[in-house]
């Protein structure tokens, strides 16, 4: 079993709506966690730090549940250039980061 | 900004040879990482340095070695290249806030591994 864990996808969605993806820890030591985006071939952008609760930054929610060891990353309206590959990444003992299998997102015009 | 610089970009090599791969990180980041990531795989990491002192080390082959510089560059060196070595690898760096949780990494463009 990973450390962590992802929706499979992919995700096909059209333009303009709303789509959530779900990520689950089995380290309960991790501290913090992120959400990196990643086009094909590319490396890893940062999207969102994901640290106490959650946070928000325009179209793009994080929320994080310690006592379910879970988090999630909500993106509204969303736009062509949205699709990607979205990795779910937790800390290892607050130092190096152990990513999940990402999640394949496709916005459809 | 200045972002992580690796080179080189695209590396093809025959089995059994030995390559090295350059990373310069962020300026003002004094840690550099290197994550692994093969075909339809997430990135694996591979060892991490801080301050020139190696800070942590995940599932990287004995036939490889690296090391962080004065200048804080990092360099991966490979050796006994093997098939299974073909690879997406990455550099990434960044600096201490003082947390006890993980600072956020921020991702060179990769070297693409080739090995035939």
């Amino acid at each position: 079993r990973k450390e962590v864990e992802q929706d499979p996808g992919p995700f096909n969605v059209p333009e303009g709506a709303t789509v959530a993806f779900n990520c689950t820890y089995s380290n309960s030591a991790s501290q913090s966690f992120f959400w990196y985006r990643q086009d094909c071939r590319k490396e890893p952008k940062l999207l969102m730090s994901v640290y106490s609760s959650g946070n928000e930054d325009g179209r793009f929610t994080a929320q994080l549940n310690r006592a379910s060891q879970y988090i999630s990353l909500l993106i509204r309206d969303s736009k062509l250039s949205d699709s990607a590959t979205y990795l779910c990444v937790g800390d290892n003992y607050g130092q190096n980061f152990v990513f999940g299998p990402g999640t394949r997102l496709s916005v459809l015009p | 900004a200045a972002g992580v610089i690796q080179s080189p970009r695209h590396l093809i090599k025959e089995k059994r040879e030995t390559a090295t791969l350059k990373c310069y990180p962020i300026p003002r980041h004094d840690t550099v990482y290197w994550y692994q990531q093969g075909p339809g795989q997430d990135p694996q990491f591979l060892i991490s340095f801080y301050e020139k002192m190696q800070s942590d080390k995940g599932s990287i082959p004995d036939r490889f070695s690296a090391q962080q510089f004065s200048d804080y560059h990092s360099e991966l060196n490979m050796s006994s290249l093997e098939l299974g070595d073909s690879a997406l690898y990455f550099c990434a760096s960044s600096i201490p806030t003082g947390l006890a949780s993980a600072d956020t990494q921020y991702f060179g463009p990769g070297t693409r591994l080739t090995v035939l």
